[in-house]
């Protein structure tokens, strides 16, 4: 079936940097644009970027500009976001979501990650 | 960017009841893309409603969207026990993609 799963949970010091994978499964990767969204605890959602799979050509959220990188490896079907110069206040959990097929940069995000928490502490 | 405001924060409710959510925009969203998503805790969010009133593949019918412009509403016509969660509205019209701040369904 249609699936992302993403790595494992991850603990960090203020000022050092996580990256974290996502993994597609059971559809085209290169056919859907990959987004990042991250939540903080007893947060909302707030979107990160976007990765076209395909060519690799990302955007960034402004608030996150200079700190985030997405790529991706097609030959194992995973994307990647990394943020550096961790703070207390990334303490969160990173999701990938896919756009749903048909859409083309924005969509609706029907495949969603099981989520990647980080916890940044001295 | 387009601000998403969903009112009430909280709706305190009891199973059977109806539940009905808004979402409302600081700019006109157009082709209604909006979006609907579940959240339970320790999940990640699921997808309900698309395109303001489409339901996602496999969401059950007492789950309804409607609405257009800047103002939009979800509708669970009888609340089951599962469906207590977070709900968020989400555009993707323009760049960059918003999400509303959520409004929690609880058992009252």
């Amino acid at each position: 079936q249609v699936q992302l799963v993403q790595s494992g949970a991850e603990v960090k010091k203020p000022g050092a940097s996580v990256k974290v994978s996502c993994k597609a499964s059971g559809y085209t990767f290169t056919g859907s644009y990959m987004h990042w969204v991250r939540q903080a605890p007893g947060q909302g959602l707030e979107w990160m970027g976007w990765i076209n799979p395909y060519s690799g050509d990302t955007t960034y959220a402004e608030k996150f500009q200079g700190r985030v990188t997405m790529t991706r490896d097609t030959s194992i079907n995973t994307a990647y976001m990394e943020l550096s110069r961790l703070t207390s206040d990334d303490t969160a959990v990173f999701y990938c979501t896919r756009v749903a097929v048909g859409f083309g940069i924005y969509g609706t995000f029907d495949i969603w990650g099981q989520g990647t928490m980080v916890t940044v502490s001295s | 960017e387009i601000v998403l405001t969903q009112s009430p924060g909280t709706l305190s409710m009891s199973p059977g009841e109806r539940a009905t959510l808004s979402c409302r925009a600081t700019e006109n969203i157009s082709n209604s893309y909006l979006a609907w998503y579940q959240q339970k805790p320790g999940q990640a969010p699921r997808l309900l409603i698309y395109g303001a009133s489409r339901r996602a593949t496999g969401i059950p019918d007492r789950f309804s969207g409607r609405g257009s412009g800047t103002d939009f509403t979800l509708t669970i016509s009888r609340l089951e026990p599962e469906d207590f969660a977070v709900y968020y509205c989400q555009q993707y019209d323009t760049s960059p993609p918003t999400f509303g701040q959520g409004t929690k369904v609880e058992s009252k």
